[in-house]
């Protein structure tokens, strides 16, 4: 079946460090692709999302390409802050339904 | 913007209580989802719904179930609280596409 597979966290990175959180997945045919951003507190925020092989998403400094040769979508910013600091999602959902799959998360801190 | 909003952001109950967990969202969405969080675990399907009165189970139905009488509002019911219930809450709603989602209900069952 389909499933997403992230990174293990936690992260802890200082300010102004690059950040790469890896996704993959495993899914027939052509699925969308989603990040999430889960602040302390609060429910499930979309960051970006790709909808077809090649294509990058970005958002707020974030990047992720749709790699469909290595099954992947990995997250990447130049250099973080302070306030990225939350817990990551990697997502797919397949074109012919509604239901979508979700990695199990990775937490990041970003330290001052 | 889309707004989905739940009853609750914390929630304490006792072992056998029937609770009820309320989900509305204002963006006339064909789909609503439940969801619970677990640390390691992720996000994990309960139940999902298509359209009024439809109900779909996910994953971890077992302990759960659904109501959807009007489009707008999903309910997730546990019949027979248990501690292994104990969790955060996450209802989206969607299109087609994206998911929004609530702020979370986090409920202890002691």
């Amino acid at each position: 079946g389909d499933s997403v597979t992230q990174m293990e966290g936690p992260v802890t990175l200082s300010e102004e460090a690059f950040l790469t959180i890896n996704c993959t997945y495993t899914a027939t045919g052509y699925p969308s692709l989603f990040w999430y951003v889960q602040y302390p507190g609060e429910g499930l925020q979309l960051l970006l999302k790709a909808t077809k092989a090649d294509d990058k998403g970005s958002n707020k400094g974030f990047e992720a390409t749709y790699r469909k040769e290595t099954t992947s979508f990995h997250l990447e910013k130049g250099s973080v802050q302070v306030s990225d600091s939350a817990v990551y999602f990697c997502a797919l959902r397949q074109n012919t339904g509604n239901q979508f799959y979700f990695g199990t998360g990775t937490s990041l801190t970003v330290i001052p | 913007d889309v707004k989905v909003t739940q009853s609750s952001r914390y929630l304490v109950k006792r072992t056998g209580e029937k609770v009820f967990l309320e989900c509305v969202q204002d963006m006339d969405h064909e789909n609503m989802f439940w969801y619970r969080q677990d640390p390691g675990l992720g996000l994990r399907l309960i139940y999902f719904s298509y359209d009024v009165k439809m109900k779909e189970k996910g994953d971890i139905p077992e302990g759960y179930s659904v109501s959807r009488e009007k489009k707008e509002r999903f309910s997730l019911i546990l019949e027979s609280a248990s501690t292994n219930q104990t969790s955060m809450y996450l209802c989206a709603s969607s299109p087609t596409g994206t998911q929004f989602f609530g702020p979370g209900t986090r409920l202890t069952v002691l």
